[in-house]
């Protein structure tokens, strides 16, 4: 089956520091990627995805490419803000048996990060 | 993206009783989903919630503890039945395939319902 794994949180940086946050996967064919985030007391917001290997997703400065030869989409951004504080999900998302695009989500556990001035 | 809102947004409930939730959406979507944040963990999707028919339900959750509704394109409904402590959680929908064929292979989430059973 379907499942993601992310590295384990929580991660605690400084303002202007980089980050990176680990993600693999496990699937059949080719699923679409994606990181959502999650702001302290509210709901999961689309970050980025990436819908075939290679593919680079990117928005708000964060990063995550594609890479099948290694299941993995890693989330990065080059210099962290407070504002980044949050909970940051993996997920992929497989077609279903039709081969539609619409497709269940799994999600990876969640890594927390928080970071500081 | 569609705009999607969820009511109510929080609620202390005691157990034994039941609690509906309502998703609203702005435009026409194709499909609809509920899923469960316990506290301190990830998204585990609930059902599909189908159009004019019966949800799907996921491994480990059932139609008697979680009815839902779907009666047209843009509002679904999640009851919660027969509520215990361990219902409590955040309750989300999400939503794909916006009209004009937008958004087919990305899911957006309303803001969560957070539920208190006592």
């Amino acid at each position: 089956g379907n499942s993601v794994t992310q590295m384990e949180g929580p991660v605690t940086l400084s303002e202007e520091a980089f980050l990176t946050i680990n993600c693999t996967y496990t699937a059949t064919g080719y699923p679409s990627l994606f990181w959502y985030v999650q702001y302290p007391g509210e709901g999961l917001q689309l970050l980025l995805k990436a819908t075939k290997a290679d593919d680079k997703g990117s928005n708000k400065g964060f990063e995550a490419t594609y890479r099948k030869e290694t299941t993995s989409f890693h989330l990065e951004k080059g210099s962290v803000q407070v504002s980044d504080s949050a909970v940051y999900f993996c997920a992929l998302m497989h077609p279903n048996a039709g081969g539609t695009s619409y497709g269940k989500l799994t999600f990876g556990q969640g890594t927390i990060l928080t970071v500081h001035p | 993206s569609a705009v999607i809102s969820q009511k109510p947004s929080r609620d202390i409930c005691q157990r034994g009783t039941s609690l509906t939730i309502q998703c609203q959406v702005d435009s026409q979507v194709t499909m609809m989903f509920w899923y469960r944040q316990q506290p301190g963990q990830s998204l585990t999707l609930i059902a599909t919630a189908n159009q004019g028919s019966e949800a799907t339900y996921e491994s480990g959750f059932v139609i008697d503890k979680f009815p839902i509704s779907r009666p047209n394109l843009t509002f679904s409904t999640l009851t919660v039945s027969n509520m215990s402590p361990e219902d409590s959680s955040i309750y989300l929908c999400s939503v794909q395939g916006l009209a004009g064929g937008r958004g087919t292979d990305t899911q957006y989430f309303g803001p969560g319902t957070r539920l208190t059973v006592l």
